[in-house]
């Protein structure tokens, strides 16, 4: 079974702090994704990663940045966190050749609070 | 503008009852994907469909391309099955989302 791991499932954090929110997966994925989901709104992209080192904004990538190392992990970053980056992040990764056709792969989640 | 319309949004069933739940899109899509989200967070893959029809256990997922509109069915709901389901249109590398159908069975 494919498993996306993220490093907490609650933080939370103080206006300004720099915020790191990791995400691995073990099934050898090349393509890595990074949403937050908001009440009303649904899910989000925030980033996405095709390969090691390689990233390509979402449609809301402002306050935030990604790294990509190593295949198997993706980090979110919130350099300096706002109260209204409060929010469900959730991970996700999916195999290559994708065209939307195939199985995203989600992990847990972590629900980031900032005060 | 949202590229994915969910209906409806809140659903409250009886254990037992047929359940139906309605995603319409407005984009070229690749693949309709449905997902279920349990309280707590975690999202999972129900069902990925281009065409036709598609039947795990009790869901059925139903996709009409023409009328860019997918159905997802639920027979013999369970409290088990309460949780909110995800439509999600995919297209080239970009997925749409809905904002979800947040379904109650009760007991």
């Amino acid at each position: 079974d494919v498993k996306v791991t993220q490093s907490s499932r609650y933080l939370v954090k103080r206006t300004g702090e720099k915020v790191f929110l990791e995400c691995v997966q073990d099934m050898d994925h090349e393509n890595m994704f990074w949403y937050r989901q908001d009440p009303g709104l649904g899910l989000r992209l925030i980033y996405f990663s095709y390969d090691v080192k390689m990233k390509e904004k979402g449609d809301i990538p402002e306050g935030y940045s990604v790294s990509r190392e190593k295949k198997e992990r993706f980090s979110l970053i919130l350099e300096s966190a706002s109260t209204n980056q409060t929010s469900m992040y959730l991970c996700a990764s999916t195999t290559p050749g994708w065209e939307g056709r195939n199985e995203q792969f989600f992990g847990p989640g972590t629900r980031l609070t900032v005060l | 503008k949202n590229e994915v319309e969910q209906s409806p949004q809140n659903l409250t069933a009886q254990e037992g009852e047929f359940i139906t739940i309605n995603c319409s899109y407005s984009v070229g899509i690749s693949a309709l994907h449905w997902l279920q989200q349990h309280p707590g967070g975690g999202i999972v893959s129900l069902f990925m469909l281009s065409s036709g029809k598609k039947k795990h256990g009790r869901l059925i997922a139903t996709i009409n391309i023409q009328e860019k509109h997918s159905s997802l069915h639920i027979t013999a709901s369970h409290p088990r099955d309460s949780a909110v389901y995800i439509c999600a249109a995919a297209t080239g590398n970009q997925f749409y989302f809905g904002t979800g159908t947040s379904l109650t069975v009760i007991p």
